[in-house]
């Protein structure tokens, strides 16, 4: 079965840190483009970050960039977010989302089932 | 940076047929993806590249993609369809490529 988990969510200070990860499994890990999506609480989705199948290529979107750091480990069938400077606004539930195509569709089409991050003194 | 507009919610009885539209502009010159989330739930990719259909996804789920407008078609809406629905784009000419609509909640009357 294909599957991504998340974990490493939790609840953190403002200008705190965490690091997210996401296990992948049932399929070859190393073939395939991953990104993170964000949710906040009642609302919609965001796209946050994009990582090539190699790890060459990464993206993020302007409300990230410079603050988090996508990564991964072909070895470990592994991808991780570094979050640093969290704000109240990060507060979301965060997935990992595999491309649906080897070849990059940039479609998502296997979700992990999200971990939550409540950054709040 | 692009900008995907949707409808905020659509409304539609059982049986009847729904259209979710995405507006941006020229967006006819991108790929859309679209997905189905429900409450508490990942969201579920049920249309790629403008009107592909993931295997499982049923054949009442269609796309199309014209325009500045690209649309979601759900033919004889079951009470099981009621969700958030979002379209995606990937900009390539952006530095943020990623784009997601905003959302349409689709209530089945």
């Amino acid at each position: 079965e294909v599957q991504l988990v998340e974990s490493g969510g939790g609840l953190v200070q403002p200008g705190g840190s965490l690091r997210l990860s996401c296990a992948a499994s049932g399929f070859t890990f190393s073939n395939y483009e991953m990104n993170w999506v964000r949710q906040a609480p009642g609302r919609g989705l965001e796209w946050i970050s994009y990582i090539s199948s190699s790890g060459s290529t990464i993206y993020y979107a302007d409300s990230v960039e410079g603050r988090f750091t996508i990564s991964r480990d072909n070895a470990k069938n592994s991808l991780y977010l570094q979050m640093n400077s969290l704000r109240a606004e990060d507060t979301a539930v965060y997935y990992c989302a595999k491309d649906a195509l080897g070849r990059g569709s940039k479609a998502f089409d296997i979700w992990g089932q999200g971990t939550m991050v409540t950054v709040s003194s | 940076s692009y900008v995907l507009t949707q409808p905020p919610s659509v409304s539609v009885a059982p049986g009847q047929t729904a259209r979710i539209t995405c507006g941006g502009n020229n967006i006819r010159s991108k790929s859309v993806h679209w997905y189905q989330q429900k409450p508490g739930q990942a969201p579920v990719l049920v249309i790629y590249y403008d009107n592909g259909r993931p295997s499982g996804i049923p054949e009442r789920f269609s796309g199309s993609n014209s325009g500045n407008t690209a649309t979601l078609t759900i033919s004889r809406v079951e009470a099981g369809d009621e969700a958030d629905y979002y379209c995606q784009v990937w900009d390539n000419s952006s530095d943020h490529p990623g784009v997601f609509g905003g959302g349409t909640k689709l209530t089945v009357l």
